[in-house]
């Protein structure tokens, strides 16, 4: 299993700002993956973070607007770059954890509640 | 790239009931079929998964179904209970460290 944190855990923001988002599990993990909520939608990935190597963004998501560090393989900050109140979402980061039996499983962090005004 | 839909968007039945969501996805390399349910202000929390090497999987009260050749899979949550009422969402993907892409998310209201 995997047990992740976030930081900070919501934030209000000014547009224009940016705000960088801090996560960390408690184990070694490949992959981490960031994900944004929109209020009442689903979860859609903006990018999988490597450790050593630039993230992979998904179509829609670009670097400038969402740079990704990935320093090791326990951490990885997410920063939202000149926020709009579109930007107002929770932000999710998520890592593939094992649970034994070779079998795998999707852990989420708390998220982070952006809202941009 | 990878595609789920879901279905029903919104669901509501009588406390007892069962409840049936069903997803269909594109690609066909995905082998894992992870089902979640998000409380109010909660993260997602895995309720039941299934790999493509099994055509049915249940746990108590909840049973997840798998047709690999048409690419569907569906929840099946019965006898529910005014605390199954969350926001229910499939998802698809390949395991080994590949993204998982999610279905939009069915509202299950169960009425008491």
């Amino acid at each position: 299993s995997a047990v992740i944190s976030q930081k900070p855990s919501r934030d209000i923001c000014q547009r224009g700002t940016s705000l960088t988002i801090q996560c960390q599990v408690d184990s070694q993990v490949t992959m981490m993956f960031w994900y944004r909520q929109q209020p009442g939608q689903s979860l859609t990935l903006i990018a999988t973070a490597n450790q050593g190597s630039e993230a992979t963004y998904e179509s829609g998501f670009v670097i400038d607007k969402f740079p990704i560090s990935r320093p090791n393989l326990t951490f990885s900050t997410l920063t939202v770059s000149n926020m709009s109140p579109e930007d107002s979402s929770i932000y999710l980061c998520s890592v593939e954890g094992g649970k034994g039996q070779g079998e795998y499983e999707q852990y989420f962090g708390p998220g982070t509640r952006l809202t941009v005004t | 790239g990878e595609n789920v839909e879901q279905h029903p968007s919104t669901l509501s039945v009588q406390e007892g009931d069962s409840a049936v969501i069903k997803c269909t996805y594109s690609d066909s390399a995905s082998n894992y079929f992870p089902w979640y349910k998000q409380e109010l202000g909660k993260r997602p929390q895995l309720i039941i998964d299934i790999r493509s090497n099994v055509g049915e999987k249940k746990d108590q009260r909840i049973a997840v179904t798998l047709n690999k050749t048409a690419k569907h899979f569906s929840l099946h949550i019965t006898e529910t209970q005014p605390e199954d009422s969350a926001v229910y969402f499939c998802a698809a993907s390949i395991t080994g460290g590949f993204k998982t892409i999610f279905g939009a998310g069915t509202r299950l209201f169960v009425k008491a």
